[in-house]
């Protein structure tokens, strides 16, 4: 059973436009959130993330989103640029000693 | 700079074999992790470890083992390597203190078993 799920395999956006990237989890338990960027042949790096007690986390072109009652978050990035096209992973955490649960992954495609 | 470090980027292997991918980071990290990814399933958790000699059976353990005999490093061992392991290998650590979960993942291996 999935417990992070990424609904969107692949995304197209124009560059200069906004890329939402979805996310949506079930377990309640879920309190600190993650995104990762990855490009291929490289490993995944950190992008930016949220506390459940926050809703909602800037860092420069980068926008995490987190509505806790609909257990659903979104990434923004505005303007989208050629460079950001990769594969994005979410991630959950839930309580101290358990892994991060990560999504499928959305592939992010940029057009100049 | 901190480091994730995976001894190999590509590796071709037989079907049969014994195969060793070794990650080291040196981060003083307690926390280490294998993971897989495959095209539409994502990254899949095969293995962690929360302290040396400790291990920890992720979501996809079969047909894997591993090894942690010192902090800093973490080796994934394939007993009976198959073509259904082809794929790429990630290696992450972290230190979970200050309500800082991220991890620092490897470059990855790419693994080929014919």
């Amino acid at each position: 059973d999935q417990q992070v799920k990424q609904n969107s395999p692949s995304l197209s956006v124009q560059e200069g436009r906004i890329s939402i990237l979805n996310c949506d989890y079930t377990n309640s338990m879920f309190d600190y959130f993650l995104w990762y960027k990855k490009y291929p042949a490289e490993g995944p790096t950190f992008l930016i993330s949220i506390s459940s007690i926050k809703d909602k986390n800037e860092d420069g072109r980068f926008t995490v989103f987190l509505n806790k009652s609909a257990k659903h978050l979104s990434l923004h990035i505005v303007p989208s640029q050629p460079g950001d096209s990769a594969v994005y992973f979410c991630a959950a955490k839930g309580r101290i000693g358990t892994p991060l649960v990560f999504g499928k992954g959305t592939r992010l495609s940029v057009i100049a | 700079d901190v480091k994730v470090t995976q001894s190999s980027r590509y590796l071709v292997k037989r079907t049969g074999e014994k195969v060793f991918l070794e990650c080291v980071q040196d981060m003083d990290h307690e926390n280490m992790f294998w993971y897989r990814q495959d095209p539409g399933l994502g990254l899949r958790l095969i293995y962690f470890s929360y302290d040396v000699k400790m291990k920890e059976k992720g979501d996809i353990p079969e047909g894997y083992s591993v090894s942690r005999e010192k902090k800093e490093r973490f080796s994934l061992i394939l007993e009976s390597a198959s073509t259904n392991q082809t794929s790429m290998y990630l290696c992450a650590s972290n230190y979970e203190t200050g309500g800082n979960y991220g991890y620092t993942f490897g470059s990855g291996t790419r693994l080929t078993v014919v």
